[in-house]
């Protein structure tokens, strides 16, 4: 039972345009997500995250989404660069997750490429 | 930044023998360690949650006894694959968290490329 996916395997975008990564999920107790950006051989990079109090949080060129009653979130990268080609993946936790650990479920990623 | 180094990056070992994996955090205190394991075009699947000093809890379906994990101290966790089989080959990633509040981000390791021969 996946409680967080990644429906796009992959994504293919020119440098200049808007990425558009989704991400669903099916735990209503989700209450804080992320995305993380991972390169082959190397582990993933915090990228952004956001509370379910709010509905976007921008960070430079990226701005995630949340949309608690469609339980869906985005992750908008603009402009998008050649450096941004690599695997994304939506993560999401609960307060009552491990207790105070917050343990992380990740969706199966997206791959990301933009061409120059 | 926080960073946490992971070792060794690629290890390749018989059947039969144990393998460990070593996941330090070089310039903070780790509350908690976690450890993921990841199938190619998969997504990582937590195996278990260490604390510092105690033992791991792990997730569903994956045999503490083969899988031993050591959290000794603020900085180092260890991953044991004992009596390592094929099957076990696969990409094995920690994760360490400062602090005890939800702002504080989890730092992954650049992983471990584990291949059983």
């Amino acid at each position: 039972d996946q409680q967080v996916k990644q429906n796009s395997p992959s994504l293919s975008v020119q440098e200049g345009r808007i990425s558009i990564l989704n991400c669903d999920y099916t735990n209503s107790m989700f209450d804080y997500f992320l995305w993380y950006k991972k390169y082959p051989a190397e582990g993933p990079t915090f990228l952004i995250s956001i509370s379910s109090i709010k509905d976007k949080n921008e960070d430079g060129r990226f701005t995630v989404f949340l949309n608690k009653s469609a339980k869906h979130l985005s992750l908008h990268i603009v402009p998008s660069q050649p450096g941004d080609s690599a695997v994304y993946f939506c993560a999401a936790s609960t307060t009552n997750s491990g207790g105070s650990n917050y343990k992380l479920t990740f969706g199966k990623g997206t791959l990301l490429t933009v061409n120059p | 930044g926080a960073v946490v180094s992971q070792h060794p990056s690629r290890v390749i070992c018989k059947s039969g023998t144990s393998v460990k994996i070593e996941c330090r955090s070089l310039d903070f205190q780790a509350t908690t360690m976690f450890w993921y394991r990841q199938f190619p075009k998969q997504s990582l699947m937590l195996m278990a949650t260490s604390n510092e000093g105690s033992k791991a809890t792990y997730e569903q379906g994956v045999e503490k006894d083969k899988f031993l994990i050591n959290h000794a101290s603020l900085t180092l966790s260890t991953l044991t694959v004992t009596s390592a089989h094929p099957e076990d080959s696969s990409f094995y990633i920690c994760s360490a968290r400062r602090g005890w509040r939800r702002g504080h981000g989890y730092t992954f390791g650049s992983g471990t490329r584990l291949t059983v021969v």
